[in-house]
């Protein structure tokens, strides 16, 4: 079965710095996986993918992934956060069937 | 943009009254999926949709039932409202391996 955890719940960081919010999955098979981006009081939109192509994505707004299989990480960085990072952040894993699995999500803090 | 609507967008209501939400599409995409999203709990399937009068059972479908008459439409109904049923509820497509969030509905029950 697939599921995945994200590792903090709430990250702070200063205007700036690095962003790193962190993303383990479980899976019996090299999946797909997601990084969604939910702003206060918004919909999900798609941050990046993860399909085997590359194991570096680049998403929007300059979030970047990286697919580790050995370690079984798919963490989220980005160089230089700014002030309209703050949202919550959505890691997904889909499953061979129909289904999506969630993360229970990271709430991203940037401070002036 | 994946042409997804959902209405209403906000709703209150009391207990024990039946609730529709509904979520469109103009795309014509084959699954679409109903969540819940509840602090602490990130979203969970409640239903969801591989075709018209297709559906199926999601994490969470207790007090939840599903209709889906056209492939544009897939209705999310609450026949008797619970408290525990306050929640923003959110309309999915997948297209064709990646999902699209509708806005999300809103919905107190009192």
């Amino acid at each position: 079965a697939q599921s995945v955890t994200q590792l903090d719940s709430h990250v702070s960081v200063s205007e700036g710095t690095p962003v790193l919010l962190r993303c383990n999955y479980s899976s019996s098979y090299s999946p797909s996986l997601f990084w969604y981006v939910q702003h206060p009081n918004k919909g999900l939109q798609l941050l990046l993918k993860y399909t085997s192509a590359a194991t570096l994505v680049k998403g929007i707004n300059g979030f970047e992934a990286e697919f580790k299989k050995s370690e079984t990480s798919f963490h989220l960085t980005k160089p230089s956060a700014h002030m309209s990072d703050a949202a919550e952040y959505f890691c997904v894993v889909p499953d061979t069937g129909n289904q999506f699995y969630f993360g229970t999500g990271t709430s991203l803090t940037v401070i002036p | 943009d994946a042409g997804i609507t959902q209405s209403p967008r906000h709703k209150v209501t009391e207990t024990g009254t039946p609730v529709t939400l509904r979520c469109h599409q103009t795309e014509n995409h084959r699954y679409m999926y109903w969540y819940r999203q509840d602090p602490g709990h990130g979203l969970r399937l409640i239903h969801y949709s591989y075709g018209v009068k297709d559906t199926d059972k999601g994490e969470v479908s207790d007090g939840y039932s599903v209709s889906r008459s056209k492939t544009e439409d897939f209705l999310l109904t609450l026949e008797s409202a619970t408290s525990s049923q306050t929640s923003v509820y959110f309309c999915a497509i997948r297209a064709p391996d990646t999902q699209y969030f509708g806005p999300g509905t809103r919905l107190t029950v009192l």
